[in-house]
């Protein structure tokens, strides 16, 4: 069956420019989070949502980054007035529900210049 | 101090050996474990859970000790195509929150 996906997979932004990142996850999956992975470092948590509510939101590094997931399937990562250190990878994963496997998308790889 | 720690690596390994890698968490209070893996250039994959007990799934063996708070991932007869980064990945749990804690993740390279 079709799996996380998430558009577009690479995005070239100009430092001050605003970008909106897209997730898909599985159908029907409840819970969804979205992840940051530098170069050479491991994912780190950012946001998740049980349907549409944004349960926890302790790990997105500033108030330019926005997350939202209305209707509790589509979720959008947004990033206000880009900086060269939010060059990075950023992972989305679902999950059935509460403690069950998250599956990862293939990722956004967002480059500002 | 980080939450999740790992030797980054890289071990090189001649095909056919066994390697082990460990890592260690911080919060006494994670909940679940897991070892993922991790292609270049693509998205982390679970490749097991962690259970106190210990557990097995063909050549790869992973076991848990709640009390030194540390993690194990032994492959063994290792494969070219175990190449990979594999990341160490704990789960804290609780007050809604379920997002997981990654370590940086240990570089394997399999030699012919």
């Amino acid at each position: 069956g079709a799996g996380v996906s998430q558009s577009p997979r690479y995005k070239v932004a100009k430092r001050g420019q605003d970008v909106a990142l897209r997730c898909d996850p599985i159908s029907g999956h409840v819970s969804l989070f979205w992840y940051q992975q530098a170069l050479g470092q491991g994912p780190e948590f950012l946001t998740y949502f049980q349907n549409e509510a944004q349960l926890d939101k302790s790990g997105l590094p500033s108030d330019r980054f926005f997350a939202e997931r209305p209707e509790g399937s589509v979720s959008t990562l947004k990033i206000q007035r880009t900086q060269q250190e939010d060059s990075a990878v950023y992972l989305c994963a679902s999950s059935l529900a509460i403690g069950e496997t998250q599956y990862f998308g293939p990722g956004t790889r967002l480059l500002v210049l | 101090r980080k939450e999740v720690e790992q030797d980054p690596g890289p071990f090189n390994v001649p095909e056919g050996a066994t390697v082990a890698f460990n890592c260690t968490y911080s919060n006494s209070a994670s909940q679940s474990f897991f070892w993922y893996r991790q292609d270049c250039r693509k998205e982390p994959k679970l490749l097991m859970s962690v259970y106190s007990s210990g557990n097995e799934d063909g050549r790869f063996t992973a076991q848990l000790n709640r009390a030194s708070q540390y993690i194990s991932l032994l492959i063994r007869d290792s494969k070219l195509s175990d190449s990979a980064t594999y990341l160490c990945v704990v789960n804290m749990g609780g007050g809604g929150a379920d997002g997981l804690t990654f370590g940086k993740g240990t570089h394997l390279i399999i030699q012919p």
